[in-house]
């Protein structure tokens, strides 16, 4: 079954911190992983996406770093902000499938 | 422009109604999803749509059915709805059915079942 396990559920860090969500999957043929944010209330958008030829991607303050060997791939925030605050979610796809998703990571940045 | 409009926001059943739940798309897209969100279990696909007059099951099809109404609508029904249906539905559509398509949700109907 294809899966992909998310780490941490939640996570409260302080303005300027730098939260990093984690997540692994176990299908080898997965080539597509993005990330998507959701605020209170809202759906859930594209955040930033990655495919397994390149280690990482930054766009902004959001960084995805890919390790293929060890089958994981995580969101950096650098200089996270009180509006980063919203639930975060991974997700993994091999070209044919469908979007496999994480269990959400709830971020917090206090003031 | 509105994106992915879902309606009602907000539904409150008892156990054993039924109820249709509506979603259309004005982004000219071919593929259409229907997610439940439950706390720690991520987003779950409900039925697809990769494109008019298409549905599949998904994930967790069990206890609804869909219906693919033209290109720009995709509801979701509960024939007899259960307290375990109790979760916030998500309607997303796609540009087509590729996995790196980005997806675009709507805003989600919260629904209890007492």
């Amino acid at each position: 079954q294809q899966q992909v396990k998310q780490s941490p559920q939640s996570l409260i860090v302080q303005k300027g911190g730098i939260p990093i969500i984690n997540c692994a999957y176990e299908n080898t043929a997965f080539d597509y992983f993005p990330w998507y944010q959701q605020f209170p209330g809202k759906g859930p958008a594209l955040l930033i996406a990655i495919r397994p030829d390149v280690s990482e991607k930054k766009e902004g303050r959001f960084t995805i770093s890919f390790n293929k060997s060890a089958k994981q791939f995580s969101l950096h925030i650098m200089d996270s902000q009180p509006g980063d605050s919203a639930t975060y979610f991974c997700a993994a796809s091999w070209s044919g499938s469908r979007l496999t998703f994480g269990e959400g990571t709830q971020l917090t940045v206090n003031p | 422009n509105a994106g992915v409009t879902q309606t009602p926001k907000f539904q409150v059943l008892k156990t054993g109604q039924s109820m249709t739940l509506q979603c259309a798309q004005d982004m000219n897209h071919n593929s259409m999803y229907w997610y439940r969100q439950d706390p720690g279990m991520g987003l779950r696909l409900i039925y697809y749509s990769a494109s008019e007059g298409t549905t599949d099951k998904g994930e967790v099809p069990n206890g609804y059915n869909v219906s693919r109404l033209n290109k720009r609508e995709f509801s979701l029904r509960l024939e007899s709805a259960a307290p375990s249906q109790t979760s916030v539905y998500f309607c997303a559509s796609s540009e087509a059915m590729q996995p790196t398509g980005k997806l675009f949700f709507g805003s989600g109907t919260q629904l209890s079942v007492l």
